[in-house]
């Protein structure tokens, strides 16, 4: 299968601080990249849609201004989580999708372990 | 709206036996329907999906899963398992309609023992 490549796999940081996480489609143009955050235990919450070329769809109770996802080119989206707190402390993934459609498969990264102390 | 239910957080199995992990779906139409494996702090391997076609859907690693439509159900199943099959799977489904989101159930983690 296709490869999701996301960095970095974990990564702490200060409180206040921002961080940037990147998703990368290795060998494939992704049109679609997904943002999903992963709490213990729980299932994955999927924080917002990227198209390349426009703005993010969030989904409800996200925060745009708090998330800041970017999706510039083809192979590569990009989650900066600003004023980082530790409330913020979770497991990020995303995943990418080479067309549109909902039999197509999304291909997942490996996820991005964030501690915010 | 669509949604999954995953029954059993916790399943845990002897090396050998049936692995029978639980899938209903909720949806106004008939979905495309997914089971995907996460290993520790890793992201997610698709393990198979249904879209259309034959409801017997084969995956990798010796997994198979059902489509049951009038049980609303996806479950997975392998005949023997295996330690290294020890990890948290998740359903998912998404809507034939259009749309790419996928809906995740809250997972089931697969313990194996000797």
């Amino acid at each position: 299968g296709a490869v999701v490549s996301q960095h970095p796999s974990r990564v702490i940081c200060k409180s206040g601080t921002s961080v940037k996480i990147e998703c990368r489609s290795l060998d494939f143009q992704a049109t679609t990249m997904f943002w999903y955050r992963q709490f213990p235990k729980k299932s994955l919450m999927l924080m917002a849609t990227s198209n390349e070329g426009s703005k993010a769809t969030y989904e409800q109770g996200v925060e745009k201004d708090k998330f800041l996802i970017n999706h510039a080119s083809l192979t590569l989206s990009t989650l900066t989580v600003t004023s980082a707190h530790p409330e913020d402390s979770s497991f990020y993934i995303c995943s990418a999708r080479e067309r549109t459609g909902p039999k197509t498969e999304a291909f997942f990264g490996q996820g991005t372990r964030l501690t915010v102390v | 709206a669509q949604s999954v239910t995953q029954l059993g957080s916790h399943v845990s199995v002897s090396e050998g036996a049936l692995v029978l992990l639980r899938c209903n779906y909720s949806s106004s139409v008939p979905p495309y329907l997914f089971w995907y494996v996460q290993y520790p702090n890793q992201g997610l391997q698709l393990l198979l999906k249904y879209t259309t076609g034959a409801t017997l859907v084969k995956g990798i690693n010796g997994f198979e899963a059902e489509f049951k439509k009038s049980e609303t159900s996806f479950h997975l199943t392998k005949p023997s398992a295996h330690m290294s099959d020890a990890a948290e799977y998740f359903c998912a489904v998404t809507p034939t309609g259009g749309g790419n989101k996928l809906t995740f159930g809250t997972g089931t983690q697969l313990k194996v023992e000797l």
